[in-house]
């Protein structure tokens, strides 16, 4: 079964404002985790990934913090534009294997 | 620079028909591959995946079936579909090192719908 999960299904931003997406994941042994968005019809597109050694980490627009006392991932997207609109998947790694949870529609309203 | 490909990226497929859904990557040896069905509305579930030529792990029991005939092809086939085989199906590639820090790359996927 699926071993990661998002907190909340669908998020509502205004055009402009900052997202916060949240993720909550169960295996403590995974040593890495990833940021997707897939966009309709399309496949996973790569955000922004974080080693289990890190607790933050940033790139354009993008943040992601990492708590792993209370097992907690989160996406953080600045200045939320229209184009920002998908679907936000988390995922966590260890060895070959990708657990994704069930992914956020952010929808972004202008 | 690596690159994926997928294809059909789509079909429509009658019960107990037989599939073949076919995936090769370029640019890179060697490397890992997986696929991967995702559902309507839901995650990215893991069917198969390969460290090598030959090598195949399935994830979860299906009428599903995986083979690596090539070092950077991966096709996934079924001899006699089932409805609940529709959905969304990607393969995915990382590099042969695979281990952490090593992001997975997906393909464009293709869609199945089994009528």
């Amino acid at each position: 079964g699926e071993s990661v999960g998002l907190h909340l299904p669908t998020l509502s931003v205004q055009e402009g404002d900052n997202s916060i997406i949240n993720c909550a994941y169960s295996n403590s042994a995974s040593d890495y985790f990833i940021w997707y968005k897939q966009e309709s019809g399309k496949g996973p597109q790569f955000i922004i990934d974080i080693r289990s050694n890190m607790d933050k980490r940033q790139g354009q627009r993008v943040t992601v913090l990492l708590n792993k006392t209370v097992k907690h991932l989160s996406l953080q997207i600045a200045a939320t534009q229209p184009g920002d609109s998908a679907v936000y998947f988390c995922a966590e790694r260890k060895d070959y294997k990708l657990s994704f949870g069930a992914g956020t529609t952010v929808t972004v309203r202008a | 620079s690596q690159t994926i490909h997928q294809w059909p990226a789509t079909l429509v497929q009658p019960v107990g028909s037989p599939l073949s859904l076919e995936c090769t990557v370029e640019g890179t040896s060697n490397p890992n591959l997986y696929w991967y069905r995702q559902a309507a509305g839901r995650g990215l579930q893991l069917l198969f995946y390969s460290v090598g030529i030959g090598q195949i792990s399935s994830e979860v029991p299906q009428n599903l079936s995986a083979s690596r005939p090539q070092d950077r092809q991966f096709i996934l086939s079924s001899k006699k579909l089932l409805l609940s085989d529709s959905g969304f199906y990607l393969c995915a590639w990382t590099s042969p090192e695979g281990m952490s820090g090593n992001t997975i790359y997906f393909g464009e996927g293709s869609w199945l719908t089994v009528v």
